[in-house]
């Protein structure tokens, strides 16, 4: 059965920090999916990862894969307080089928103060 | 942009009751998905749904039905409300382009006393 987990699952930085948030899974898999929950809002899409070593940017967030170590990281460079928000990664657990029947992580939420 | 609607953001419903949340959306897509959330847990699956009339049970079915006669609405049916179904519910819909993300509705927040 696939498992994720995300750590840390609190993390309260200062504006102008790095850091980066974990998510590990148990079994074999080929898709990752990093979203952004805002809130009282829904899940916004930030990153897709689909192979071995994909590598994504946007802004001061930076998603990257390891398939063989079954690692995705999520890193926030120069923090600013509009990134605040809970992060979640969710994998696909059918490797290699074709729907996308996703497990979440539980989440980490991220404060960030001036 | 993908447009997924839910019907409500907030419902009160009593124990018992047979509840009814919609979602709608507006771009075509073949497969649609419900979830809920709860604190500590993330999102987990209850139904999703690859085409019209075509269903396949999630993580958590118990306690839940779905129905899909047309392709833009997935229904999520509680069929005799209980107080542990007191959460957020959300809604989701994908192409069936890996490539692309899950596109999320607005979620309702549905409390059963």
């Amino acid at each position: 059965e696939l498992k994720v987990e995300q750590n840390p699952l609190f993390l309260s930085m200062q504006e102008g920090k790095n850091y980066t948030i974990y998510c590990n899974y148990s079994t074999t898999s080929d898709r990752l999916y990093w979203y952004r929950q805002d809130p009282g809002k829904s899940l916004e899409s930030l990153f897709v990862l689909l192979s071995n070593g994909a590598v994504k940017q946007e802004g001061r967030l930076m998603a990257s894969l390891d398939t063989k170590a079954r690692l995705s990281t999520l890193h926030i460079t120069a923090a600013v307080h509009d990134l605040s928000a809970t992060y979640f990664c969710a994998v696909d657990r059918l490797f290699g089928g074709a729907t996308n029947k996703l497990i979440f992580g539980t989440g980490t939420l991220l404060a960030v103060q001036p | 942009d993908v447009k997924v609607t839910q019907s409500s953001r907030y419902l009160v419903k009593r124990t018992g009751e047979k509840v009814f949340l919609e979602c709608v959306q507006d771009m075509d897509h073949e497969n649609m998905f419900w979830y809920r959330q709860d604190p500590g847990l993330g999102l987990r699956l209850i139904y999703f749904s690859y085409d019209v009339k075509m269903k396949e049970k999630g993580d958590i079915p118990e306690g839940y039905s779905v129905s899909r006669e047309k392709k833009e609405r997935f229904s999520l049916i509680l069929e005799s409300a209980s107080t542990n179904q007191t959460s957020m519910y959300l809604c989701a819909s994908w192409t069936g382009a890996f490539y692309q993300p899950q596109h999320f509705g607005d979620g309702t927040r549905l409390s059963i006393l």
